[in-house]
């Protein structure tokens, strides 16, 4: 079974430029997070979707940030226009379903922005 | 309200040495309680859960955690270190009901001395 899929890995950009990420999560699994980590903390969530429904978006910077799920599969999280302190790893996690179980992780984008 | 204290950013143990990773934590509702490993470059694997059955939970390479509500705490712990056991491990809760999103501690990094 093929597990959570994110690309790229790394990107490196300049302040102000627009930069996408994307994840692909474990199929069949309908909720799908977006997860920020800092270097030395824990990951710290963005935004949650129940299929293409963003149903837990309140830590997500919307004047920035964007997310879409068009049809419940994959996403992509924007960032427009890119700060220095957005300089960190974007996790992606899927899981069956929001009840407490596991929630898959995928690798991360490491974004350096200079 | 939910959050988690990780005590020890980094802990070090010879390899063949009882592991001890600590974790408290402070919950509204009945939690739900996790830890996660993660390896350099990687994305986190759950190593146990609890979700409100038997206190003492079994995961997996050897670790255990047992919940204890008197003292809000959800130890990591392993009889006996191996190399592989050196990653970033995260401690998280989610309660059992309501917004039910994972918050995670700030990490504490295992190293495993030959």
């Amino acid at each position: 079974e093929a597990g959570v899929v994110q690309s790229p890995r790394y990107k490196i950009i300049e302040k102000k430029q627009p930069v996408a990420f994307w994840c692909n999560p474990i199929s069949g699994h309908n909720t799908l997070y977006w997860y920020l980590q800092n270097l030395g903390q824990g990951p710290e969530l963005l935004i949650r979707y129940e299929n293409e429904e963003a149903v837990d978006d309140s830590q997500l910077p919307k004047d920035r940030f964007s997310a879409e799920r068009l049809k419940g599969v994959d996403s992509t999280l924007k960032i427009q226009p890119a700060e220095l302190g957005d300089s960190a790893v974007y996790l992606c996690a899927s899981s069956l379903s929001f009840s407490g179980g596991e929630q898959f992780f995928g690798p991360g984008t490491r974004l350096t922005v200079l | 309200a939910q959050s988690v204290t990780q005590l020890g950013s980094h802990v070090s143990v010879s390899e063949g040495a009882l592991v001890l990773l600590r974790c408290n934590y402070s919950s509204s509702v009945p939690p739900y309680l996790f830890w996660y490993v993660q390896y350099p470059n990687q994305g986190l694997q759950l190593l146990l859960k609890y979700t409100s059955a038997a206190t003492l939970v079994k995961g997996i390479n050897g670790f255990e955690a047992e919940f204890k509500k008197s003292e809000t705490s959800f130890h990591l712990t392993k009889p006996s270190a191996h190399m592989s056991d050196a990653a970033e491990y995260f401690c998280a809760v989610s309660e059992s009901k309501g917004r039910r999103a994972l918050t995670f501690g700030s990490g504490t990094r295992l190293q495993v001395q030959p």
